[in-house]
């Protein structure tokens, strides 16, 4: 059964870099055609995707975040990262982490974790 | 763009069945979906791959309550024998070359 856990600070300041930690276990991120991918839900909205990784390192991103989104990899601990900088307020939601299943659908997904951003 | 555009709210009655409908938009009516819901205060949970011919592949441990069907750029979900669980936000989800589309979601009340 694949799972996924994200981890990080549930509280950033407003201008600072917002850093989550997604542990996968049940399977290996660095096998096969999957994606790993970050999702946030603001509160009482819908799913927004933030954008993706293939552990060989390619990368894509929402055109709305991009600017400002750094997702990463680390096949030696099994784990993928989000980074978002210059965080405001509207970046307060609830923060996913999901396997996209060959690039396509998402499959799993984490539990999520509550991020906010208050001065 | 690719859009996938689902209504706001819908609602039933315990034990009865509702098809929830998902639209593509123009120019992506062969496109596969997914369906997820999402319970009060829980993650989403995915329950099935559909796709433009109807035929479609569930996630694990879902009931045989939950089906999917298409007709053009319309996708369905129905949720028969309906129980006080199947209340929830239910999700579209579509892909293009690197992206990932999700529909606004279905707000289910079960009465």
């Amino acid at each position: 059964q694949v799972q996924l856990q994200e981890s990080g600070p549930g509280l950033g300041k407003p201008s600072q870099t917002l850093s989550l930690t997604c542990t996968v276990s049940g399977a290996s991120i660095s096998s096969g055609t999957n994606y790993w991918s970050w999702i946030r839900q603001h509160p009482g909205k819908g799913l927004e995707w933030i954008g993706y990784i293939h552990y060989g390192g390619n990368t894509r991103y929402n055109p709305s975040l991009k600017s400002r989104v750094t997702i990463s990899v680390d096949t030696s601990k099994n784990q993928f990262s989000l980074r978002l900088s210059s965080v405001t307020a509207a970046d307060t939601a609830m923060y996913y982490c999901a396997r996209v299943k060959d690039g396509d659908y998402v499959d799993y997904w984490g539990q999520g974790t509550l991020v906010t951003v208050s001065s | 763009q690719l859009v996938l555009t689902q209504s706001p709210s819908a609602s039933a009655s315990l034990g009865a069945s509702v098809k929830l409908t998902c639209t593509l938009s123009s120019g992506h009516s062969t496109y596969a979906i997914a369906w997820h819901h999402q319970q009060p205060g829980k993650g989403p949970r995915y329950l099935m791959k559909l796709y433009n011919d109807g035929s479609h592949s569930k996630g694990d441990g879902i009931p045989d309550r939950f089906s999917g069907s298409s007709s053009g750029a319309e996708r369905y979900l129905t949720i028969s024998s309906l129980q006080s669980e199947d209340e929830a936000d239910y999700y579209c989800q579509t892909w293009g070359t690197g992206i990932v589309v999700f529909g606004g979601g279905t707000k289910l009340t079960v009465l």
